[in-house]
């Protein structure tokens, strides 16, 4: 399984765009790559998900450079209630459950 | 569409005893698997069934086990509990196909063991 590493911890303020990178190195040509947002208490939720180049959703953008070893969740104009710790996996097909590596805890401040 | 639910929500046991919890998954998603988080560890992976089998295995002592039904709905018991089986257990559905594309996990709000 491809081993993901990212920052331990982030702060940023209210309205501002956070970037978190993570490096997967080691990434397979099956593998995709998946962010997951967890609250305290609370199991993790799917951000988004991508293969290669930029995936955007309703709440986030992923961008995934054409070597694929690192990849950028990006989150527009963050408020309080984004605090939470994001997760970078990455996995192959839907055969094996995936890994989740420590997490980035952003803590985002008024 | 019901999301992902588990019982209990939380649970207090002694050293020594064993516990059972439940996770029942979304309707219609036939891969279960089960998680372990804890503020040292982080959220490690237990095992995944799908189709009443056990498919795939993380790095946990044998007296970690599950099993899962024909309506999908899992089971893991933890026998001869220690103060550090202490946790919020974590259960994921998806759906996988025949295809076997990647699937979203879908997780529930998990039961935390508290271990005396």
């Amino acid at each position: 399984l491809a081993k993901t590493t990212q920052p331990i911890s982030m702060d940023s303020y209210e309205g501002q765009e956070v970037n978190i990178t993570c490096s997967h190195n080691n990434i397979a040509t099956n593998d995709y790559i998946t962010w997951y947002q967890q609250f305290p208490s609370q199991g993790p939720r799917f951000i988004i998900q991508g293969y290669k180049t930029k995936v955007t959703n309703e709440v986030a953008s992923l961008f995934i450079p054409a070597d694929r070893k690192s990849s950028t969740l990006s989150l527009p104009r963050v408020s309080l209630s984004d605090t939470a710790v994001y997760y970078c996996l990455v996995g192959d097909t839907g055969r094996r459950a995936l890994t989740f590596g420590s997490g980035t805890r952003l803590q985002v401040q008024p | 569409k019901a999301g992902v639910t588990q019982t209990p929500r939380y649970l207090i046991k002694t050293r020594g005893q064993q516990v059972t919890l439940s996770c029942s998954p979304i309707s219609g998603h036939r891969s279960v698997s089960w998680y372990q988080q804890t503020p040292g560890q982080g959220l490690q992976f237990l095992f995944e069934y799908f189709s009443e089998t056990q498919r795939n295995k993380g790095n946990f002592p044998g007296r970690f086990s599950g099993r899962q039904f024909s309506n999908s709905r899992s089971e893991m018991n933890v026998s001869t509990l220690e103060l550090g089986d202490s946790a919020l257990y974590l259960c994921a559905s998806r759906r996988t196909t025949a295809r076997e594309g990647y699937n979203e996990q879908f997780f529930g709000p998990g039961t935390r063991l508290t271990v005396l």
